[in-house]
């Protein structure tokens, strides 16, 4: 059973373009976590969404941030038109259920030039 | 969810037990302790949960005081793999599900 797969491991996007960071649950794990981290920072929640849904975005950035967890396919972390700001790592997490354990993948290192 | 308290730093030697603590004065009943770490640059690793008891697994013990105000993580024989940054986390059970990361501890294992 894979773990969390997120990609691509590294994102280098130059000021103004988009960011698209995918995440792949684990096998029967219907709820995804976003997390981002800011260079010597602690890790700060982003979003949670089961399928098709998010449920709560109370840490998401007013623009330019969006994400979804469709019915087929990965989680898409979606930025437009980055800044410099935004460089940061980002992580996925899923888990099976409402109040289960999260399991963390290993990250998108975001950098914009 | 309660907030956590936890030292910045610690250090310890390599295969003596680390005994990391944690305050949670304000932990409500339903809600659990986690531990979890970070080893620098990758994601975040789950290491163990309580409620109320004291738990164990193959990587650690989990110690919650019986007021339940505070616990102790405990690695037994730290290698110099464990060093990281551990997070204590209170996490209710309920809907809002996501964790709430503080500053953690940075356990520094030396030789």
């Amino acid at each position: 059973n894979a773990g969390v797969m997120q990609n691509p491991r590294h994102l280098v996007r130059r000021r103004g373009q988009e960011a698209r960071l995918r995440c792949s649950p684990m096998k029967g794990h219907s709820h995804v976590y976003w997390y981002r981290q800011l260079p010597e920072e602690g890790l700060k929640f982003m979003v949670y969404l089961q399928k098709e849904n998010i449920i709560d975005e109370s840490g998401m950035p007013k623009e330019r941030f969006s994400a979804e967890f469709p019915k087929e396919g990965p989680s898409i972390l979606r930025i437009q038109q980055v800044v410099r700001g935004d460089s940061a790592a980002y992580f996925c997490a899923s888990s099976p259920g409402n109040a289960e354990k999260l399991f963390f993948g290993s990250g998108t290192q975001l950098s914009v030039l | 969810d309660a907030k956590t308290t936890q030292p910045t730093s610690m250090d310890c030697a390599e295969g003596r037990a680390a005994n990391l603590p944690c305050n949670h004065s304000t932990i409500s009943g339903n809600e659990y302790v986690y531990w979890y770490r970070q080893i620098h640059s990758q994601g975040p690793q789950y290491i163990i949960h309580g409620l109320k008891n004291n738990e164990t697994n193959e990587m650690a013990s989990l110690i919650i005081t019986e007021d339940r105000k505070s616990s102790t993580l405990i690695l037994p024989h730290a290698t110099l793999r464990d060093t990281a940054v551990y997070y204590c986390i209170v996490r209710g059970y309920n809907a809002g599900n996501m964790l709430t990361f503080g500053g953690g501890t940075r356990l520094m294992v030396k030789p």
